[in-house]
This record gives structure tokens, C-alpha cells and sequence, in this order.
């Protein structure tokens, strides 16, 4: 029944060494969101896909890219994690950008040492 | 997108109402209020949406004021697994990515 599904749920990485978060959909939807949700703040996002149209928010930092090889999948790059870095990252969908409704993913906490 | 401000918290017995009150009094004429709500350690989850008239799905009831600047979400018989971050956000339907901003949030308890 899992129509978001993030892996892993817990990541732990190293000051300065790439992690790469991943994300699935079941859901066929054309729009794929990455949040970035650091402790007791909200989500904030970073960047969309619509299909394979990337879109990065303003002010999201170069560190963060990500990849959509296909409609079901989206990854999450940080190539030079920091301290700063650590946070929760949610995965979301919406059918299209019509759409009001977004599907979250339980997110993946990532840890950096 | 229009900003909100919500209580940082709010209490509620269990099997009593819940309303929480959100206020957006640079509303635009095209800007929905929508209603979200995170568990702990889970994603955000939608919870419902309006332009000015009231609306109610099986999760709650969202009541808008006449004038659009302030919502109140209703969740009817409130239970412990209620206790969440409620956002209430602001946006134009269908603006381009749908991107959702959220604001601070009301943290809900649900007591026993």
C-alpha cells in the first residue's frame, strides 16, 4: 500500500563525504518535491521535478542536486554534506501541478559526523 | 503566496473538538487555504482545502470567515493520534509546481 517510499530511513554520513537519498512512487504522478525539514522547523522545499523538468528553489544551496531517471524514482545528491546539512529530507508527489493534494514519504533522517 | 500565523500550541481533550485558528489577512481573491498536519516522524498529510465557502471531508471541517482573513480548522472528536503539527498554508490553485510554503505550524496535544 506504500505509494511514497523513501530508503533509507536513517542515514548516517560523514563531514564532506556524498549521500545520495532515494525515492519511489507508486502513485504514476508527474511531479516529484524534495523538503528539507531541519528540527522543530517546517519543511522547506528545495527543489521539484515536473516530469523531467528540474526546478531549484532560489535559495537552495549548490550542495543539493538531484536526479529523476524515470517517472517512479527521484534521488536526492548532497555532494559536500556539513554539520548544517543534518535534517529530515521528505519526498513528495502531486499528480500534476493542478493538483491539490501532496503524498508524502515517511523522509529519511540524515545524520552527519 | 499570502503568510499565516497560527498559536505555536494548542491543548484538547480527547473526544472534544478541536479548532484551530489560523490568520491570513493579505489573502488574495484566488488563494485557497489549505490544511495540513505532520506526526511525529512522519510526513506532512493533507487534511483539506477552501476558497471562502466551508468545507468538510471525513478528517475535519474548515470554516473561513466572510471576509477570507482568518480559517478554523475543526477536527470534530479529537483522539490521541490527532496530536500533530497542524499548518495552515495559503496558495493560488495551480500555480506553477504546486509548491507548498509552510509556515510555523500549531503544535496540537490531545490529552487524555
Amino acid at each position: 500500500d506504500a505509494m511514497v517510499i523513501q530508503n533509507p530511513r536513517y542515514q548516517v554520513t560523514q563531514f564532506g563525504k556524498p549521500v545520495t537519498l532515494s525515492c519511489s512512487q507508486t502513485l504514476n504522478h508527474n511531479v516529484m518535491y524534495w523538503y528539507q525539514q531541519k528540527s522543530s522547523q517546517a519543511p522547506k522545499l528545495l527543489f521539484h521535478y515536473y516530469d523531467k523538468d528540474f526546478n531549484n528553489e532560489a535559495d537552495t544551496p549548490d550542495n543539493f542536486q538531484s536526479r529523476r531517471p524515470n517517472t517512479s524514482f527521484c534521488f536526492l545528491d548532497i555532494r559536500s554534506p556539513g554539520l548544517g546539512d543534518a535534517a529530515m529530507y521528505l519526498c513528495a508527489t502531486s499528480r500534476d501541478s493542478w493538483a491539490y493534494e501532496q503524498y508524502f514519504g515517511p523522509g529519511t533522517r540524515l545524520t552527519v559526523t | 503566496d499570502a503568510k499565516t500565523t497560527q498559536p505555536t500550541s494548542m491543548d484538547c481533550a480527547e473526544g472534544r473538538a478541536a479548532n484551530l485558528p489560523c490568520n491570513h489577512s493579505t489573502i488574495s481573491g484566488n488563494e485557497y487555504v489549505y490544511w495540513y498536519r505532520q506526526i511525529h516522524s512522519q510526513g506532512p498529510q493533507y487534511i483539506i482545502h477552501g476558497l471562502k465557502n466551508n468545507e468538510t471531508n471525513e478528517m475535519a471541517s474548515l470554516i473561513i470567515t466572510e471576509d477570507r482573513k482568518s480559517s478554523t480548522l475543526i477536527l470534530p472528536h479529537a483522539t490521541l493520534r490527532d496530536t500533530a503539527v497542524y499548518y495552515c498554508i495559503v496558495r493560488v490553485e495551480g500555480n506553477a509546481g504546486n509548491m507548498l510554503t509552510f509556515g510555523g505550524g500549531t503544535r496540537l496535544m490531545v490529552k487524555p
